[in-house]
């Protein structure tokens, strides 16, 4: 059974870049076909789908973020990263890192990024 | 973007009894080379993430008990709860993969009455 991890700081300064990484663990990142998601889930609001990146290595990103987004896999750490840069308290949230073949199956517990100064 | 939207935002249904959930994509989820609606419903409780229910619309997660049922296609689905159990109290979103931006719905809150 695969499972994932999130991790990273659960405090960011305004302007600064938000930096999370997810362990992926019962199965390599760089077999099959998959997409390895990141989502993420504003404190009492839904679920706002950020961006993935294919096993190939193609990725895919919300346009409303594009232009801070960087999602990119380490293939020998089994690992994939989200960075987004520029935050403000907008990206306070509980980020999600998923794994699926279009609709995420697999999901992390969540971690959670406060932006605050 | 696809715009996914749920109705009802809140609902209450007595133990036993049926629970009905409507999504509305605001463009086809149907792929028509394969026809298949790329539609999925999750179901999410407090402090966890959420857990896919059912996936092309229709086909039921492995695991997911069978009172859950999903239907519908092009632009409307509905998710179905055919005796609410109190563990079906959760928050409720459909979701496309027709195409990215992959979208969400607002959620639907499901109660016991």
């Amino acid at each position: 059974q695969v499972q994932l991890q999130e991790s990273g700081p659960g405090l960011v300064k305004p302007a600064q870049t938000l930096s999370l990484t997810c362990t992926v663990s019962g199965g390599s990142i760089s077999s099959g076909s998959y997409y390895w998601s990141w989502i993420r889930q504003p404190a009492g609001k839904g679920l706002e789908w950020i961006g993935r990146i294919h096993t190939s290595g193609s990725t895919n990103y919300n346009p409303s973020l594009k232009s801070r987004v960087t999602i990119s896999i380490d293939t020998s750490k089994n690992q994939f990263s989200l960075n987004l840069t520029s935050v403000t308290a907008a990206d306070t949230a509980v980020y999600y890192c998923a794994r699926g073949v279009g609709y995420p199956l697999y999901w992390g517990q969540g971690t959670l990024v406060t932006v605050s100064s | 973007d696809i715009v996914m939207t749920q109705s009802p935002d809140s609902l209450a249904v007595s133990l036993g009894e049926r629970a009905t959930i409507n999504c509305k994509s605001s463009q086809t989820v149907l792929y028509s080379s394969n026809n298949k609606n790329y539609l999925a419903w999750y179901q999410q409780k407090p402090g966890q993430p959420p857990k896919l229910l059912i996936y092309w619309a229709s086909t039921r997660e492995s695991g997911v008990p069978d009172r859950f049922s999903g239907s519908g296609s092009g632009t409307d689905f509905t998710l179905t709860i055919s005796s609410l159990q109190a563990e079906d109290v959760a928050v409720y979103y459909c979701q496309q993969y027709y195409d990215t931006p992959i979208t969400f719905g607002q959620g639907t809150r499901l109660e016991i009455k």
